[in-house]
């Protein structure tokens, strides 16, 4: 089963726009959502959310989380073309004493000039 | 300061052959975990080392093992290689201790099996 659902899975806009990724996660244990954008191969961070409300902010990205909703949001203002990537939202949650993140399946922006 | 590196960036093995790949965490990181990243997919945990021992497996065969080195670094091995193996592999460091659950990742290794 799907512990980690991204979507939408794929996405194409005009620069200059909004979008609103999104992420919901079915977990126990929940302890923290991370954002990671993809552009080549290293997955790069972005975020990383434990409390429900807090936004965090890195220039014209945010993101937020609702723990009650089980869901976060990753919101990119005034898009440029450098934005274009696969963005993974991944959720911790101690298994055995190891912490391996789970990833949702990402999803890949596409921004048009 | 060094980020998580990995080598080698790409190989290409047959069907049946083993591989080994490595990586060495970010400065002051621990804790090393492997994922695989097949095409189109968001990445798959395949397990987790801190201490020089798996701490945690994923949904992976005991063909997938693994190994850490008292200097943090890693290695993942895998034996009789099936096509399905074809994929990005991602190491991820972490400090244990550090107050963190952020995970780096290192540009990964990709395998192609023929």
């Amino acid at each position: 089963e799907d512990k980690v659902v991204q979507s939408p899975l794929s996405l194409v806009v005009h620069e200059g726009d909004t979008v609103t990724l999104n992420c919901s996660y079915e977990v126990t244990n929940f302890r923290s959502l991370l954002w990671y954008k993809q552009e080549k191969k290293a997955p790069t961070f972005l975020f990383m959310l434990t409390s429900s409300g807090i936004e965090k902010k890195s220039g014209r990205l945010s993101s937020i989380l609702d723990k009650k909703e089980l869901f976060s949001i990753l919101n990119i203002t005034a898009t440029q073309t450098g934005d274009s990537a696969i963005y993974l939202c991944a959720v911790l949650y101690p298994r055995g004493g190891a912490d391996g993140l789970t990833f949702g399946k990402g999803t890949h922006l596409i921004i048009q000039p | 300061d060094a980020g998580v590196t990995q080598s080698p960036t790409h190989l290409i093995k047959t069907r049946g052959q083993q591989v080994t790949l490595r990586c060495s965490p970010k400065s002051g990181h621990d804790t090393v975990s492997w994922y695989q990243q097949a095409l189109g997919q968001g990445p798959q945990f395949i397990f987790q080392y801190y201490e020089e021992e798996e701490r945690q497996r994923g949904n992976f065969p005991d063909r997938f093992s693994g190994h850490q080195f008292p200097n943090y670094s890693s290695e993942l091995n895998v034996n009789a290689l099936l096509l399905g193996d074809s994929a990005l592999y991602l190491c991820a460091s972490s400090p244990r201790r550090g107050g963190t659950d952020t995970q780096y990742f290192g540009p990964g290794t990709r395998l192609t099996v023929l």
